[in-house]
């Protein structure tokens, strides 16, 4: 089924560990985001890509990185992992013109 | 820059009741409108958006919303809820064209929580 793909759905990190949420989208589409989700704060802007090589800063980017290599992936790093990351993680894409984001399913990740 | 202002943070109705969800918006240039729901544990679905055009815009499952340019709002309706309703709704906004265009802007989310 077309759409966006985040692996894993669940993730348990420790303090200090680093790791790779993954994101790949089958839609050819140019634009790609990643939200992070707490609760009564809405989605918030991490990251986003308007295109292959090109990524730009959204309104919460500390301690995470990303990179766009291929139109298809979009993988969120977190460099060093902090309690204050423990949320739930949303990959979403768009093509120029379109008329609605596609959300993935989601990555719930716990930093203890 | 662009923000989004839910004025209710839960709405709880009765089944077969009306229900209105009000979103404010905030923006010093056109944008586009929509609103997604998220059911428990699952990601976010589109349920209408605003371009361009008519202000009433219908969606799926029975929803419509109406845009209001000069108040600033996109509120969300549905004549009689279902229980299957329940969950939390989202107001976002994303600037029409330009090098902004890509950043969706969501409001704090709402929870509808429809009781029989």
């Amino acid at each position: 089924n077309a759409g966006v793909t985040q692996t894993p759905k669940f993730q348990v990190l420790k303090t200090g560990q680093s790791m790779t949420l993954q994101c790949a989208q089958d839609m050819n589409h140019e634009y790609m985001s990643w939200y992070r989700q707490d609760p009564g704060m809405g989605l918030r802007l991490i990251h986003y890509s308007v295109g292959a090589g090109i990524t730009d800063q959204g309104e919460v980017p500390n301690g995470y990185n990303v990179s766009r290599s291929t139109t298809e992936d979009f993988p969120l790093r977190l460099l060093s992992a902090a309690p204050s990351q423990t949320s739930v993680y949303f990959c979403a894409s768009i093509r120029p013109g379109g008329r609605g984001y596609t959300f993935g399913s989601g990555t719930r990740l716990t930093v203890v | 820059a662009q923000s989004v202002t839910q004025l209710d943070s839960q709405v709880p109705v009765f089944e077969e009741a009306p229900v209105e969800l009000r979103c404010n918006y905030s923006s010093s240039v056109s944008v586009y409108l929509f609103w997604y729901v998220q059911y428990p544990n699952q990601g976010l679905q589109l349920l209408l958006k605003y371009l361009s055009g008519s202000t009433l815009v219908k969606g799926i499952n029975g929803f419509e919303a109406e845009f209001n340019k000069s108040q600033t709002s996109f509120h969300l309706r549905k004549p009689s809820v279902h229980i299957s309703d329940t969950a939390e709704y989202f107001c976002a906004v994303i600037v029409a064209g330009g090098t902004s265009y890509g950043k969706l802007t969501f409001g704090q989310g709402t929870i509808l929580t429809v009781h029989p």
